[in-house]
């Protein structure tokens, strides 16, 4: 199956800082990727979808100043956490869809970033 | 507007315990319905597709199956290690993103 990773896993800053998580295709183009967020014990939010080489669609209720999502290249997409604050501190998941698959219906998802505002 | 609802919320079995998860939806055209595996602290991995009524779909302990109006997990003979969040989505013909339920916390005791 296609893979998909992140990084960091896991990082820790400061209030009012930005973080970047980025997610790569290691295997395939992805021309789409999206973007979730995960509270505990809790499903998956959607947060944008990530299309290569124009802006991101977001959905209702996510900031877009607030949450910088760049796709410049087919295998990378960048998610940048601008002025964190403790309440973004989240697990943040990305997904992408092979190309190669009938119908591009399934999604390949990265390991998460745990991210932690202090 | 799509909808996925998943029951039960959580489920206990005994190792050896058979049991089936349901995943329900309304979709106006369904493209697919998907289900996932998640671990704690891990993204979603990918489990199956389905795609028309009638299909079904076998990996290991796990066997999916799909009608028109929802869909099943069957977990024969769980073990410990099949313990996790299932999750279900499903892609409209008209969207251009899945719809997840909120997911099946299964846990399976030795």
């Amino acid at each position: 199956g296609a893979v998909v990773s992140q990084h960091p896993s896991r990082v820790i800053c400061k209030s009012g800082t930005s973080v970047k998580i980025e997610c790569r295709s290691l295997d395939f183009q992805a021309t789409t990727m999206f973007w979730y967020r995960q509270f505990p014990k809790q499903s998956l939010m959607l947060m944008a979808t990530s299309n290569e080489g124009s802006k991101a669609t977001y959905e209702q209720g996510v900031e877009k100043d607030k949450f910088l999502i760049n796709h410049a290249s087919l295998t990378l997409s960048t998610l940048t956490v601008t002025s964190a604050h403790p309440e973004d501190s989240s697990f943040y998941i990305c997904s992408a869809r092979d190309p190669r698959d009938r119908d591009l219906g399934e999604q390949y998802f990265g390991p998460g970033t745990r991210l932690t505002v202090t | 507007e799509d909808q996925v609802t998943q029951s039960p919320e959580a489920l206990r079995l005994q190792e050896g315990e058979s049991s089936s998860l349901n995943c329900s939806y309304t979709v106006s055209g369904l493209r697919g319905l998907f289900w996932y595996r998640q671990d704690p602290g891990k993204g979603p991995e990918f489990l199956f597709t389905l795609y028309s009524a009638g299909e079904e779909k076998e990996k290991e302990r796990l066997k999916a199956t799909l009608t028109k109006k929802e869909s099943f997990l069957h977990i024969t003979a769980p073990k410990p290690e099949d313990s996790a969040t299932y999750l279900c989505a499903v892609l409209d013909t008209n969207a251009g993103k899945s719809t997840f339920g909120d997911g099946t916390t299964l846990t399976v005791k030795p």
